[in-house]
């Protein structure tokens, strides 16, 4: 079956330590996107990956890196410089990155992330 | 001004009613707009494209007012199973704008 996979479905954070989230897609996608979602609030977007071996920050970049060694595979490290965490984040891929129907969005389960 | 705005409800509606709700945005130049759906601790699933003229999808109908900067999702014949959180999504150029989400409550 064709979709977003990502894990692990839980994780937790301890102080001062870096945590990689995974997020792998078979849909040959071009593009991919790492969300954080807090309660009552909108999607906001982290970084993105507009092709392989690029990427681009978002609106909420600082704390986090990434990296597009492949064009199925997208990780999020979440580095112990992001203060607040706590969160579920939510992966993305589209066709290509842009303003119409191919940048429609799929999502991975999500992971949450919690803090010790 | 947030980018997306909506009303986060909740609508708590019976079965078999009609339940109808907006989502403003922010920027004139917006090119394409969609609803999509989260159920509770789930993520986000494309419910439908919101198209110039208007569309529906079995039950479901979308408008969009690009005058007043607005699109719409009716839902008729409510069922249980349409409980939900209803996102507006926005995208300009490659980037998409999410709004909060509407919460929608259909009860027996």
């Amino acid at each position: 079956d064709g979709g977003i996979t990502q894990s692990p479905k839980y994780l937790f954070r301890k102080e001062g330590q870096n945590v990689t989230l995974s997020c792998e897609q078979n849909l040959n996608h071009d593009a991919m996107y790492w969300y954080r979602q807090d309660p009552g609030q909108g999607l906001r977007l982290i970084y993105y990956s507009q092709i392989v071996n690029d990427f681009q920050k978002g609106d909420i970049a600082e704390g986090y890196s990434v990296s597009r060694e492949k064009k199925e595979s997208f990780p999020l490290t979440v580095t112990s410089a992001q203060k607040n965490p706590t969160a579920f984040y939510l992966c993305a891929s589209s066709i290509e990155a842009t303003s119409g129907r191919k940048n429609i969005q799929y999502f991975g389960a999500g992971t949450r992330l919690s803090v010790l | 001004r947030k980018e997306v705005e909506q009303d986060p409800g909740p609508f708590n509606v019976p079965e078999g009613a009609t339940v109808a709700f907006n989502c403003t945005y922010s920027n004139s130049a917006s090119q394409s707009f969609f609803w999509y759906r989260q159920d509770c601790r789930k993520e986000p699933k494309l419910l439908m494209s919101v198209y110039s003229s208007g569309n529906e999808d079995g039950r479901f109908t979308a408008q969009l007012n690009r005058a007043s900067q607005y699109i719409s999702l009716l839902i008729r014949d409510s069922k249980l199973s349409d409980s939900a959180t209803y996102l507006c999504v926005v995208i300009n150029d490659y980037k998409l704008s999410f709004g909060a989400g509407t919460t929608v409550t259909v009860r027996a």
